[in-house]
């Protein structure tokens, strides 16, 4: 069965402090890893990753693939309140599978 | 660039009711359609996949004749949730991708739907 495992399911830090978020995979076809914000509403697309070892990065989040131990992280460096959010990674092979999400909260 | 355009954004309804929700991309040809549900502090569990032109793939457990799902061109997509009922009320998202090839992974902004 297809699966996609997210964790830690819950972070909390301070203001300032870095994450790295973790997420496993299992899937028959391969296609892309997806990460992706969630606040109040709708998730907001943050990185697509299809190929190992390249790192993306956007200010202070960045993410990585390695396709050979089937996994990804999502690093946050200097942490805001503004990061904190629901992080969902998804795969897609034939259709795109959510993780359960980590939850981070950052305190002021 | 990739917007998907949803609404409504929340719709209240009583029971046994039917509520169409809409997806539209705005700026890209959705070829493919995926329509999430997802409780409170829980993870998307997609409902179904849709590819335009043809009829919509339910996953496990999904009932197809409770929402039914269109995608008759590249930029709309309807799920109509029949004959509503409380256990219904949920937030429903879609997301689509589509051309350029891969262009997209965008979701629609999402539909609170509370039936009363």
């Amino acid at each position: 069965e297809d699966k996609v495992v997210q964790s830690p399911l819950s972070l909390v830090v301070h203001e300032g402090d870095t994450v790295t978020l973790n997420c496993s995979y299992e899937v028959t076809n391969f296609r892309s890893l997806l990460w992706y914000k969630q606040e109040k509403k709708a998730p907001t697309f943050l990185f697509m990753l299809t190929s190992s070892g390249i790192e993306k990065k956007s200010g202070r989040l960045s993410s990585i693939l390695d396709k050979k131990e089937l996994f990804s992280i999502l690093n946050i460096t200097a942490t805001q309140t503004g990061d904190s959010a629901v992080y969902l990674c998804a795969v897609r092979d034939d259709k795109i599978i959510f993780g359960k999400g980590t939850r981070l909260h950052i305190l002021p | 660039g990739a917007v998907v355009s949803q609404h409504p954004s929340w719709v209240i309804c009583k029971s046994g009711t039917s509520v169409k929700i809409e997806c539209r991309s705005l700026d890209f040809q959705a070829t493919t359609m995926f329509w999430y549900r997802q409780f409170p502090k829980q993870s998307l569990m997609l409902m179904a996949t849709s590819n335009e032109g043809s009829k919509a793939t339910y996953e496990q457990g999904v009932e197809k004749d409770k929402f039914l799902i269109n995608h008759a061109s590249l930029t709309l997509s309807t799920l109509t949730v029949t004959s509503a009922h409380p256990e219904d009320s949920s937030f429903y998202i879609c997301s689509a991708i589509g051309t350029p090839t891969n262009y997209g992974y965008t979701f629609g902004s999402g539909t609170r739907l509370t039936v009363v």
